[in-house]
């Protein structure tokens, strides 16, 4: 049962061009989202959340946008850079404090 | 450096043996949490200790175990290791103060049965 799910496992994007990765999701218990990076040999790190009771976070580059009557969040990088590159989990949290993840999207930013 | 470790980093071992993994978490941080990436998998939650408790089980097998010690540091036990086990092992922790929980992830063990 993936309550959780990534559909597109890579994606390649030109430097400076906007990157969406998406995420869907089942539970519509999760009382909010998060979005963590992670790079080759590392664990995740925290990227950005939001709650669900909010259909939009910024901060910086980075935007995540929530449909929950579609049941669907995304992520917005703008612009991207070489740097992103990196792969890219959605996770839906209770507050039970458990995260429950979706398999993961390679981004690749080309220079 | 999320301030969460993780020894070792690598482990190779046999089928049929037993490993134990080792996670100290962020200082003050109350809950540790383990979790699983196999090839073509998300991360795949396993178990969540708070404070020396279990709090929440996931997709863990019997041949699994862990606990959390008075320290807070917690060990993920795995014995009767098959092939399929070999995957990259994560421990995240986080004060679990209630609301959104950021979890900090270790680097993980790399976990390679023979």
């Amino acid at each position: 049962d993936q309550q959780v799910k990534q559909n597109s496992p890579s994606l390649s994007v030109q430097e400076g061009r906007i990157s969406i990765l998406n995420c869907d999701y089942t539970n519509s218990m999760f009382d909010y989202f998060l979005w963590y990076k992670k790079y080759p040999a590392e664990g995740p790190t925290f990227l950005i959340s939001i709650s669900s009771i909010k259909d939009k976070n910024e901060d910086g580059r980075f935007t995540v946008f929530l449909n929950k009557s579609a049941k669907h969040l995304s992520l917005h990088i703008v612009p991207s850079q070489p740097g992103d590159s990196a792969v890219y989990f959605c996770a839906g949290g209770t507050s039970y404090g458990k995260l429950t993840f979706g398999q993961g999207t390679i981004l690749t930013v080309h220079p | 450096d999320s301030g969460v470790t993780q020894t070792p980093k690598h482990l190779i071992t046999a089928t049929g043996q037993r490993v134990t993994l080792r996670c100290s978490p962020r200082s003050g941080d109350l809950s540790v949490y383990w979790y699983q990436q196999s090839l073509d998998q998300g991360l795949q939650f396993l178990i969540q200790y708070y404070n020396g408790e279990e709090r929440a089980k996931g997709n863990i097998l019997e041949r699994f175990s862990a606990q959390q010690f008075p320290d807070l540091h917690s060990e993920l036990n795995l014995s009767s290791l098959e092939l399929g086990d070999s995957a990259l092992y994560f421990c995240a922790s986080s004060a679990d103060t209630g609301g959104e929980e950021k979890l900090f992830f270790g680097s993980g063990t790399q976990l390679s049965v023979l």
